[in-house]
């Protein structure tokens, strides 16, 4: 079975602009969060996808936004983009609610120049 | 809140030593479960255990043990007999039990290098 699959692989933007984060989870999950590892530190809680509604938000600013499609895959979008949103952006699925382990993908790495 | 933090920011060892990643959290829940995950240099966060805050026994699977102490909140990981493949960053994470909020908190990790 495929894991979490993140696209693209990588990514090059400049200030300013925005960009689309794609993430489709492993069969059978419902829940999908994303999360963003800048370089040398551990991964930050940005947002959690339950049945398509939201269910958690990390401390970020309202130019990160997402959302969970029917088929449960999910969007990670960022506008107005900010030398400092250069990372690995990590999406995690997990069956749903409960103690299930989160499944990374390997991530899309976002260089902004 | 929530705080995970890892005092060891790298670690060296040759091939076939013992070696303990440490990990002490701080949370408010009596409720929540702690996890570890390995990051190779290729990204994927690969998940190792996880661990919920009711049951305290110790876990050993292969070389890898782990050893949980909610009297000082720690979730210490060991790998006995280390290879080079174990080389990569090591993180704990906590959550907490509420809900369906699903938010990990990370610590910064622990970058283990394995020496042949």
């Amino acid at each position: 079975d495929a894991g979490v699959t993140q696209s693209p692989t990588h990514l090059i933007k400049t200030r300013g602009q925005h960009v689309t984060l794609r993430c489709s989870p492993i069969s059978g999950h419902k829940s999908v969060s994303w999360y963003q590892q800048v370089l040398g530190q551990g991964p930050q809680f940005i947002f959690q996808y339950y049945e398509k509604e939201e269910r958690g938000r990390g401390n970020f600013p309202d130019r990160f936004s997402a959302r969970q499609f029917p088929n449960y895959s999910s969007e990670l979008n960022v506008n107005a983009l900010l030398l400092g949103d250069s990372a690995l952006y990590l999406c995690a699925s997990s069956l749903g609610v409960g103690n299930q382990p989160q499944h990374f993908g390997d991530g899309t790495r976002l260089s902004i120049l | 809140a929530q705080k995970v933090t890892q005092a060891q920011t790298e670690i060296s060892v040759v091939e076939k030593e013992d070696v303990t990643l440490d990990c002490v959290y701080e949370t408010r829940d009596t409720t929540y479960y702690l996890f570890w995950y390995k990051q190779p240099p290729s990204g994927e966060l690969v998940f190792l255990i996880r661990r919920n805050s009711f049951d305290e026994q110790n876990e050993i699977s292969g070389r890898y043990s782990w050893n949980f102490q909610k009297s000082t909140s720690s979730f210490n990981f060991t790998i006995t007999a280390s290879q080079v493949v174990d080389s990569a960053v090591y993180f704990c994470a906590l959550r907490d039990g509420g809900g369906s909020n699903y938010k990990l908190t990370f610590g910064k990790g622990t970058l283990l290098t394995v020496n042949p």
